[in-house]
């Protein structure tokens, strides 16, 4: 059964940093690129980021693009996003995405994690 | 970047037919991809690659598309169909969109 569990959320004040992680199980996590999606509270929802099945690509929406990191550990079967100089606006639940098809950059998310809450306010 | 328009409600009958459209200039360069989420719920794919149904997603749900416009229809619509409707893509250098989301209301 494919796991997705993210973790690292909490409340951080504007101008802060956080680290989410995202812990995988359940299929062959290093042949699957992978995503980070957030929503904000009542919004819809917004992709920000993806890396490529090894980790050698990354690929950032333009509200995040030089302010977020996506990495993975394919040894640990670990995804991670550093996010940093946090704005009120990056206030969501962040959720980790499991592509559908293996390998591939571009497509669909088969699987979702129960997503973590981050909140920036001072 | 790019968008993808889909109408923000869309309300029907029980037993009829609910019609969701999405929209975006990209859409007959790539694939399509439904999801469905319901209040507190993690989304959930219900079409994929502008036609396919993942296994566990009942019959009454089918896409389409047509130019710049794909389609997300679903015949018989139940009570428990109620939710939001969301579509999604990508372009060629990586980046993926989703469209603005859709509240199907069931009457």
């Amino acid at each position: 059964e494919v796991q997705l569990l993210e973790s690292g959320g909490g409340l951080v004040q504007p101008g802060g940093s956080l680290r989410l992680s995202c812990t995988a199980s359940g299929f062959t996590f290093s042949t699957y690129a992978m995503s980070w999606v957030r929503q904000a509270p009542g919004k819809g929802l917004e992709w920000v980021s993806a890396i490529s099945d090894s980790g050698g690509g990354t690929y950032y929406a333009d509200s995040v693009k030089g302010r977020f990191t996506f990495s993975r550990d394919n040894s640990k079967n670990t995804l991670y996003l550093q996010m940093n100089s946090l704005r009120a606006e990056d206030t969501a639940i962040y959720y980790c995405a499991k592509r559908l098809d293996a390998a591939a950059t571009l497509g669909g998310f088969d699987y979702w994690g129960q997503g973590t809450l981050v909140t920036v306010s001072s | 970047s790019y968008e993808l328009t889909q109408p923000p409600s869309v309300s029907v009958s029980p037993g009829q037919t609910a019609r969701i459209t999405c929209s975006g200039d990209t859409l007959p360069k790539q694939y399509t991809y439904w999801y469905q989420q319901k209040p507190g719920q993690v989304p959930v794919l219900v079409i994929y690659k502008d036609t396919e149904r993942p296994s566990g997603i009942p019959e009454r749900f089918s896409g389409s598309s047509s130019g710049t416009t794909v389609t997300l229809t679903i015949s018989g619509v139940q009570a428990e169909d109620e939710a939001d409707y969301y579509c999604q893509s990508a372009d060629s250098s990586g980046t993926s969109v989703f469209g603005g989301g859709t509240k199907l209301t069931v009457l």
